[in-house]
């Protein structure tokens, strides 16, 4: 099956200053991800989305980078504030297949 | 308010009873899942419904049923035979027509001693 890891279990930053998470993914076929926020106690929260034909999204604050060559993707959060602070996940899927999730990065902003 | 409900926020069993974690979801969803999320751990699938009166194991089914009799109700029983039922549950759904966004529900959290 799909393996979808995350490269660090923990960040920690500056309130202010930018946060990359980054997220590795394994099945080359994965055509669809998405970033969520969970915040401690409550449902995941959706950030942003990226499909396979693109290499960047911006959101509000937000960017995610995908690079198929290395089934690398990265979420990019601008000015992090002490809201963001919060666990991070990147999902994978296919067409017609579920999501598979990663284990989460957790961010840490210090004020 | 549109969205999904969790209900009950906290739940505490002994261990050896059942017990019903209720999702309900107004966003006319077709698709409805259940996680189950352990500390420092990502989202396993347990059981998934793409229509009413149909649905899927997951990659976690054992231990767990589930039933969709209505669109908008997606109950899991935890059932007796879960060996470590401790957990935060999340129920999740989603449109059907291309999209996978999959949008959830507040968590359960179930502590059975």
């Amino acid at each position: 099956g799909e393996s979808v890891g995350l490269h660090l279990p923990t960040l920690s930053v500056q309130e202010g200053d930018n946060s990359i998470i980054n997220c590795a993914y394994s099945n080359s076929a994965s055509d669809y991800f998405i970033w969520y926020k969970q915040e401690s106690g409550k449902g995941p929260q959706f950030i942003i989305d990226i499909r396979s034909n693109m290499d960047k999204r911006q959101g509000q604050r937000v960017t995610v980078l995908l690079n198929k060559t290395v089934k690398h993707l990265s979420l990019q959060i601008a000015a992090t504030q002490p809201g963001d602070s919060a666990v991070y996940f990147c999902a994978e899927t296919t067409w017609a297949n579920n999501l598979f999730f990663g284990t989460g990065t957790r961010l840490t902003v210090i004020p | 308010d549109g969205g999904i409900t969790q209900s009950p926020k906290y739940l505490f069993r002994k261990e050896g009873q059942n017990v019903t974690l209720s999702c309900e979801q107004n966003l006319n969803h077709d698709a409805m899942y259940w996680y189950r999320q352990d500390p420092g751990q990502g989202l396993r699938l347990i059981y998934y419904s793409q229509i009413v009166n149909d649905f899927q194991k997951g990659d976690i089914a054992e231990g767990y049923s589930v039933s969709r009799e209505k669109k908008e109700s997606f109950p899991l029983t935890v059932t007796s035979a879960q060996k470590n039922p401790t957990a935060f549950y999340l129920c999740a759904s989603t449109p059907t027509g291309g999209t996978y966004e999959q949008y959830f529900g507040p968590g359960t959290r179930l502590t059975v001693t």
